[in-house]
């Protein structure tokens, strides 16, 4: 079964940075790749996603996401971030299986 | 467009208790999941459902159970719940099994 990883649990940023979120999966075949948002209280909401096609994937909120398969990696970016977008932010892959979801990065921009 | 409701939103109930969380879509998508939300976790697949009738086992499916009689209905029931099954709790759907999946608002179970 696929595995995900996203490398950093607590992002701290101050508003107009820039973010890049990191998501590693293991799988040798053929995934669909999503990420998602979680806002406080709220529940999970699609931001992107790559089927097939353009590796660079543009998403809701300015987000995009690049996949490149030779690193099995699907990061998230955002070139400014607004303190609206403090958040938890899901990776998630499937394979032949199930959707398998990252552990999740929580972000906080400060106003 | 009332997409997915789940219900209770909130739940406290005892060790060994029986509890049944609710699930109901009205986009008429043939697959329901149901998952677990924990710390450190992320989400994780309990249970999912291809159809009416057609029910899986996920990566965590102990101690619950789930029933699909109706296509727009997929409960949740923990038989005898434990400390251990606190937790929120989403259900998604999704129209095909590999395809993006849609969720609930949760439901915040406290086993005490």
């Amino acid at each position: 079964a696929q595995s995900v990883s996203q490398h950093n649990h607590h992002v701290i940023l101050s508003e107009a940075a820039s973010l890049e979120l990191g998501c590693n999966y293991s799988y040798g075949g053929t995934v669909n790749l999503f990420w998602y948002v979680q806002y406080p209280g709220q529940h999970l909401q699609l931001l992107l996603k790559y089927f097939s096609g353009d590796p660079l994937v543009k998403g809701i909120k300015g987000f995009e996401a690049e996949f490149i398969k030779s690193k099995f990696s699907f990061n998230l970016r955002k070139p400014s971030v607004q303190w609206s977008d403090t958040a938890e932010y899901f990776c998630a892959v499937q394979g032949n299986n199930d959707m398998r979801f990252g552990a999740g990065t929580r972000l906080t921009v400060k106003p | 467009d009332a997409g997915i409701t789940q219900s209770p939103r909130y739940k406290i109930t005892e060790t060994g208790r029986q509890v049944t969380l609710m699930c109901h879509q009205t986009w008429s998508h043939s697959y329901m999941f149901w998952y677990r939300q924990d710390l450190g976790h992320g989400l994780r697949l309990i249970y999912y459902s291809a159809a009416a009738d057609i029910t899986d086992k996920g990566e965590v499916p102990d101690g619950y159970v789930v029933s699909r009689s109706k296509t727009e209905n997929f409960p949740l029931t923990l038989e005898s719940a434990t400390r251990s099954q606190t937790s929120v709790y989403f259900c998604a759907s999704s129209e095909l099994r590999l395809d993006t999946q849609y969720f609930g608002p949760g439901t915040r179970l406290t086993v005490l």
